[in-house]
C-alpha cells in the first residue's frame, strides 16, 4: 500500500563521500518534492521538480542536487556531506494543474524517510 | 515569504483532555492550509485541511481546526484525547499552489494515561 516510498531508511555515509537517496512513487503525482528534517525543526524544502522542471530553492546549498529521471523515481544526490547534513530526508509527491487526472489536489503525501548519518 | 508559528512546543494531556494547538501564518495571498501528523516512526500523514468554504474543517481521528482569517490563524482541536494521540503535529501553509509548503517548527504531543 505504500504510495511514496523511500529507500534506504536509514543511511550511513563518511564525511565527503558522495551519497544518493531515492524516492519512488505509485500516485502517478507530476510533483516531487525534497526536504530536509532535523532534529526539533520543521521540514526544509530543499527542492522540487515539476513535471520535469527543476525548481531550486534560493538557500539550498550546491552541494544538494536531484534528478529525476521519469515520473516514478526522483532521487537526492549530496556531493560531499558534511557533518551539518545528518538529517532526516523526506520525499513527497502531490498532484498539480490541470489535466492531470487522478486523486485529490494541491494535498502533499510524504514517504517515511531516510535518515542519514554522516561519520 | 510566507511563515507558519505554532506557539506550544511540547503538550503533555492526560488522557480524555480537550486538545488545542495553536498555528498562525503569515501570508499575503490566499492560503491552502494544513495540519500534518507524524505518529513516532512514522511519516508524516495528512490530518486535515482547509482550501475554502466552511471555516471549520473536520479531519480523521476525531480532530477538526478552524481558519479565523481575521487573525491568520488556524487552530487545532480535539474533544477528547487518547494515548493513541502521541505524535508531533505540524501546521502548515501553501500558496497559489502547493509547490511552496511552509511547515511550522511542530508540537511533541505526548498524552499519559
Amino acid at each position: 500500500d505504500a504510495m511514496v516510498i523511500q529507500n534506504p531508511r536509514y543511511q550511513v555515509t563518511q564525511f565527503g563521500k558522495p551519497v544518493t537517496l531515492s524516492c519512488s512513487q505509485t500516485l502517478n503525482h507530476n510533483v516531487m518534492y525534497w526536504y530536509q528534517q532535523k532534529s526539533s525543526q520543521a521540514p526544509k524544502l530543499l527542492f522540487h521538480y515539476y513535471d520535469k522542471d527543476f525548481n531550486n530553492e534560493a538557500d539550498t546549498p550546491d552541494n544538494f542536487q536531484s534528478r529525476r529521471p521519469n515520473t516514478s523515481f526522483c532521487f537526492l544526490d549530496i556531493r560531499s556531506p558534511g557533518l551539518g547534513d545528518a538529517a532526516m530526508y523526506l520525499c513527497a509527491t502531490s498532484r498539480e494543474g490541470s489535466g492531470v487526472l487522478g486523486g485529490p489536489k494541491n494535498i502533499q503525501y510524504f514517504g517515511a524517510g531516510t535518515r542519514l548519518s554522516v561519520l | 515569504a510566507q511563515s507558519v508559528s505554532q506557539h506550544n512546543h511540547h503538550v503533555i494531556l492526560s488522557e480524555a483532555a480537550s486538545l488545542e494547538l495553536g498555528c498562525n501564518y503569515s501570508y499575503g495571498g490566499t492560503v491552502n492550509l494544513f495540519w500534518y501528523v507524524q505518529y513516532p516512526g512514522q511519516h508524516l500523514q495528512l490530518l486535515l485541511k482547509y482550501f475554502s468554504g466552511d471555516p471549520l474543517v473536520k479531519g480523521i481521528k476525531g480532530f477538526e481546526a478552524e481558519f479565523i482569517k481575521s487573525k491568520f490563524s488556524f487552530n487545532l482541536r480535539k474533544p477528547s484525547v487518547q494515548w493513541s494521540d502521541t505524535a508531533e503535529y505540524f501546521c502548515a501553509v501553501s500558496g497559489g499552489t502547493a509547490s511552496k509548503l511552509t511547515f511550522g517548527t511542530g508540537t511533541r504531543l505526548q498524552v499519559t494515561l
